[in-house]
């Protein structure tokens, strides 16, 4: 079945460094999905790619999507204190057998240092 | 106001009770998913619902079963099958496949 690894798994940095974390997928997704979950909350959507090579934009953050539609990487310019919490993918396949089927990464927990 | 209801926010139960975590949402939503969360391993899918009456098992469906009688209502329970049923369950939904996910607010769930 699908497998989405997300790498790295924690990570710590200082305020106004830049911050990446990284999604891969063992299968060719329809898209991706990025979420991020505050310490205690529940996972909020980010954004979505669809397009094969896609780049977005969001204030400092820049979401990519791979050529092959098989890995992302969200990007955080400059981070924030407010930008600590969990980051994660989410695939949604882009075989039949698993319609619907949302599958998220491990996520990437970001500690920012004032 | 709209938005997607999980009940209780904390839940204690005895080992070898079965337990029904609630999830209802009123946003017309076809789609329903039910994830469990454990430090360290992100969210994995017990179930997931694309339609009224129908329902596929997820990557960690072992111990659970779920029912979707109604459009607006995704009920999993967590049977004592369940090796280590203490996590935290987040249900989400979304309008249909491959959109934008909502969460609700999740159900901490503890056995002893």
């Amino acid at each position: 079945g699908q497998q989405v690894m997300q790498i790295p798994q924690y990570q710590h940095v200082q305020e106004g460094e830049d911050f990446t974390t990284y999604c891969n997928s063992s299968t060719t997704l329809s898209n991706i999905q990025w979420y991020k979950q505050r310490p205690g909350g529940h996972p909020v959507f980010l954004i979505q790619l669809v397009k094969s090579g896609e780049v977005k934009k969001q204030k400092r953050l820049t979401f990519q999507f791979g050529e092959a539609k098989k890995n992302s990487s969200l990007h955080i310019t400059a981070t924030q204190t407010t930008d600590v919490g969990t980051y994660f993918c989410a695939a949604v396949d882009a075989g039949g057998t698993s319609y619907g089927k949302l599958t998220f990464g491990q996520g990437t927990i970001l500690t920012v240092h004032p | 106001d709209g938005g997607i209801t999980q009940s209780p926010k904390y839940l204690f139960r005895k080992e070898g009770q079965n337990v029904t975590l609630s999830c209802e949402q009123n946003l017309n939503h076809d789609a329903m998913y039910w994830y469990r969360q454990d430090p360290g391993q992100g969210l994995r899918l017990i179930y997931y619902s694309q339609i009224v009456n129908d329902f596929q098992k997820g990557d960690i469906a072992e111990g659970y079963s779920v029912s979707r009688e109604k459009k607006e209502s995704f009920p999993l329970t967590v049977t004592s099958a369940q090796k280590n049923p203490t996590a935290f369950y987040l249900c989400a939904s979304s309008i249909g496949e491959g959109a934008e996910a909502f969460f609700g607010q999740g159900t901490r769930l503890t056995v002893v």
